[in-house]
């Protein structure tokens, strides 16, 4: 099984609809979550941290489930400059405190 | 707002040839990371650095990979013998606060092609 894995896509939605996309994780000990941005021949952007209780940044909303090794992000109202791909980061394990390990991304395409 | 940099930004290099992709972390941060992209593929974990030396590195990061801090502010990532599966985008990336936190600020990545 993989570490991180994440459906890759590609979503194609049109301008204003809400997309949800989800990220399981092999390691149960695993302690930090995130979704990060990474837009085309760049570098990825940390996008919002990840909490077990969740957490809303603007259109944005993360989940965590612990017991499902399971996150999620949810967009509202999507724009255009949403288009991105959406990778999940795991990191924190206690015997690999510093491994920090990218899923392989989720494709958004925004259309018109 | 404070950045990470990377220098080259694109090196092309013969197959055999050694390289060194210099990242100069953020100041006051403690993790430094280096991490790879094929193109077209997830982002790879090399290896990550505290206090002067590696923390952690991945299966990737064998004998033909080295990393320094020489002079406390650069962050060099040096391939020795270059293969041609090498070639890849090269991210080098810090953490404020370490101990895997994930909050990771990258450099803008050197892009290596080995011929």
């Amino acid at each position: 099984r993989k570490e991180v894995e994440q459906d890759p896509g590609p979503f194609n939605v049109p301008e204003g609809a809400t997309v949800a996309f989800n990220c399981t994780y092999s390691n149960s000990a695993s302690q930090s979550f995130f979704w990060y941005r990474q837009d085309c021949r760049k570098e990825p952007k940390l996008l919002m941290s990840v909490y077990s209780s969740g957490n809303e940044d603007g259109r944005f909303t993360a989940q965590l489930n612990r017991a499902s090794q399971y996150i999620s992000l949810l967009i509202r109202d999507s724009k255009l400059s949403d288009s991105a791909t959406y990778l999940c980061v795991v990191g924190g394990l206690y015997s690999s405190a510093s491994k920090i390990i990218f899923g392989s991304g989720t494709r958004l395409s925004i259309r018109p | 707002e404070p950045e990470v940099t990377q220098t080259p930004s694109h090196q092309v290099t013969q197959m055999g040839q050694e390289v060194i992709l210099r990242c100069v972390p953020i100041s006051n941060h403690l993790y430094f990371y280096w991490y790879r992209q094929i193109l077209g593929q997830k982002v790879e974990f090399l290896v990550s650095f505290y206090n002067n030396e590696i923390s952690e590195k991945s299966e990737i990061f064998d004998d033909q990979f080295s990393v320094e801090r020489p002079d406390g502010s650069n962050f060099t990532l040096k391939i020795r013998s270059t293969k041609l599966e090498d070639s890849a985008m090269y991210f080098c990336a810090s953490d404020p606060r370490g101990q895997g936190t994930g909050e990771l600020f990258f450099g803008e990545g050197s892009r290596l092609t080995v011929l």
